[in-house]
Order: structure tokens, then sequence, then C-alpha cells
């Protein structure tokens, strides 16, 4: 089993809508937890960290279940700007990112 | 906010020769810098982990003797690949850690595209 796994997508959605990203992590130990947008052939930026008791930026909310080990990405009202792929990151307790390979948004006019 | 460089951004070069990848710290100190590959379509896969004053920590699977690096001051990492071949061809994207108040954040340099032919 992966250590994040998403769900590589993509998510074809218009301009205005909601979409979630979902993904799952193993380490049941694992502290720290973020979303990265990535744009293609760019490295990777920290959108959100997430917490436990849930957190929102704007038109994003991340969540976290650790009874679960899951963590999610809400996108409301969503615009053209937000296609790229979304990094579901993990850190499990030490100094390194985990990553996941991403779930790609595209969204159209 | 923290900001990485890496040069160069993308390099073709023959098989056989070396290449080699600088990361900076620019505007903050950096004791630990992390290397990655990306190949297409894939996630982000750790290298590497540079410590500024002593040697690196490599994930398994990745050659230290084919990916030197050196961390030699406090805001500059390097990556040399060594006679590099065709199957190195990936993005390769470094990363300087800053540490919150709960948590270790990782800013990303802007990668370097590398080539072989």
């Amino acid at each position: 089993r992966k250590e994040v796994e998403q769900d590589p997508g993509p998510f074809n959605v218009p301009e205005g809508a909601t979409v979630a990203f979902n993904c799952t992590y193993s380490n049941s130990a694992s502290q720290s937890f973020f979303w990265y947008r990535q744009d293609c052939r760019k490295e990777p930026k920290l959108l959100m960290s997430v917490y436990s008791s849930g957190n929102e930026d704007g038109r994003f909310t991340a969540q976290l279940n650790r009874a679960s080990q899951y963590i999610s990405l809400l996108i409301r009202d969503s615009k053209l700007s937000d296609s790229a792929t979304y990094l579901c990151v993990v850190n499990p307790n030490t100094d390194k990112l985990i990553f996941g390979t991403g779930t790609r948004l595209q969204v159209f006019p | 906010g923290a900001v990485v460089s890496q040069h160069p951004s993308w390099v073709i070069c023959k098989s056989g020769t070396s290449v080699k990848i600088e990361c900076r710290s620019l505007d903050f100190q950096a004791t630990t810098m992390f290397w990655y590959r990306q190949f297409p379509k894939q996630s982000l896969m750790l290298m590497a982990t540079s410590n500024e004053g002593s040697k690196a920590t490599y994930e398994q699977g990745v050659e230290k003797d084919k990916f030197l690096i050196n961390h030699a001051s406090l805001t500059l990492s390097t990556l040399t690949v060594t006679s590099a071949h065709p199957e190195d061809s990936s993005f390769y994207i470094c990363s300087a850690e800053v540490w919150r108040e709960s948590y270790n954040e990782q800013f990303f340099g802007p990668g370097t595209r590398l080539t072989v032919l």
C-alpha cells in the first residue's frame, strides 16, 4: 500500500462548481498534513496546512479525519486559475514529506 | 516569505557528462535541504536529505556515488549527477526547511529540468 494515495483524476469541472478531493495515508503516527498545488512543469507550492479541527482559507477548506486516516480538500466556486495538480502531502513525524501522486483538476469555462 | 532558487532551470547534456545543480536559500538560512526527483505524471520522490556541514542521507535505491550532494554553507546545497545517462532525465527539485511553531515547512526551488541525450 502506498504511503499517500490520491485519485489521479482528472477532475473536469465548470467554472463556479464545487469540487472535493480526498487522500488517504497509511502511517497512523503522521502528525502534519498539507495540500500543495503544482502547476505544469513548475515546483509545488504550499496551498494550506491541514489541522485536526479543519481549516478554511477563502474558497478552500481542508479537513482531516485521523480515525479514517484521510484528508480532504474542498474548492468552492472554482476558477479557471484553479486548474492544476493538487498534491496531498504527509509528514510521518520526521523531517521528510511524503507526496501523493496528485489529483489533476481542470476547470473549464 | 522564504525564497529558494535553483540553477540552472534547465540543462541538456550528452550521456556520460556530469551536471551540477545549485539550490540556494535567498533570504534565510537552511540547515536542512532536500533533493527530489519527479518523472512525468509521477509524484515527487525524495532522493536525499542534505545537512549543512555533514554527509547527506540518501533514500533507499538512490546511489550516493552517482548523485553527489554538498551542503557547504547554510544557504547553498549542490547536487551533481555524475556520468549522466538518458534514464536520469527528470525534473530535479530542491527544498529548504523552515521550522514553524508546530511543524516544519519546506519551500521549493523552481526546479531543474535535466535532459540527457
